[in-house]
């Protein structure tokens, strides 16, 4: 079946480390993926979309890289802070090109001080 | 300037009562998306409009869910005869044009049906 997985344990790191999170999908040709925060009592908040022709985009403190054929993307969070700690989300298309993306269930991050 | 609205932040159902959920976007956004978020999981998509224009309601998980957008500005998601499997937050997001775009969500309805 069709899946996007992302690790439903959280990931504990130490305040300045660089924190990964993977996200990892099955049977899709996304055009597009997208990472978002979400805290708690929260909507989502976008932070990054890269496309399937591009290998890596970078904002700030964030760095995500797209993985076509290994069907993966992952999200860096270089010099990482305890307001870092959130949940994060990825979504990308699953038809190939629509602009309705379907959610990952998302990853805990907390940074301890 | 402001961002998504969403009303009212809580709402608490008995079984088999009606419910009206309203999102008021970003002004001058084209695109409206409402999800439905169970608790530890991401967003699901429910339905998608493009100015009043009601274009994907694929996600609509049955015939008791209802969304308008009349003046293509504020939506309603309403939801008749809720049941108890239709606890979850319910989040709208907004998009400034058609196309793969940045969306603004905004904070959500918890709804509870006892």
């Amino acid at each position: 079946s069709q899946k996007i997985e992302q690790n439903s344990e959280a990931l504990n790191i130490q305040e300045g480390k660089t924190a990964t999170l993977t996200c990892n999908y099955t049977n899709y040709s996304p055009a597009y993926l997208q990472w978002y925060r979400q805290d708690p009592g929260r909507g989502p908040v976008f932070l990054l979309l890269i496309r399937e022709n591009e290998k890596e985009k970078r904002k700030e403190r964030l760095k995500v890289t797209f993985d076509t054929t290994l069907k993966q993307s992952l999200f860096h969070i270089t010099a990482s802070q305890p307001a870092d700690s959130a949940t994060y989300l990825c979504a990308l298309d699953i038809t190939g090109g629509s602009y309705i993306p379907t959610f990952g269930r998302g990853t805990s991050l907390i940074v301890h001080p | 300037g402001a961002g998504v609205s969403q009303s009212p932040r809580y709402k608490v159902a008995k079984r088999g009562q009606d419910v009206a959920l309203r999102c008021d976007p970003i002004s001058g956004h084209v695109s409206l998306f409402w999800y439905q978020q169970a608790l530890g999981q991401g967003p699901e998509f429910l339905t998608y409009f493009q100015n009043e224009a009601q274009l994907d309601k694929s996600g609509l998980p049955s015939d008791r869910f209802f969304a308008e957008r009349p003046e293509g500005s504020v939506s309603t998601l309403k939801i008749q005869r809720t049941q108890q499997e239709d606890s979850a937050v319910y989040l709208c997001a907004s998009s400034s044009r058609q196309g793969i775009n940045e969306q603004f969500f905004g904070p959500g309805t918890r709804l509870t049906v006892l």
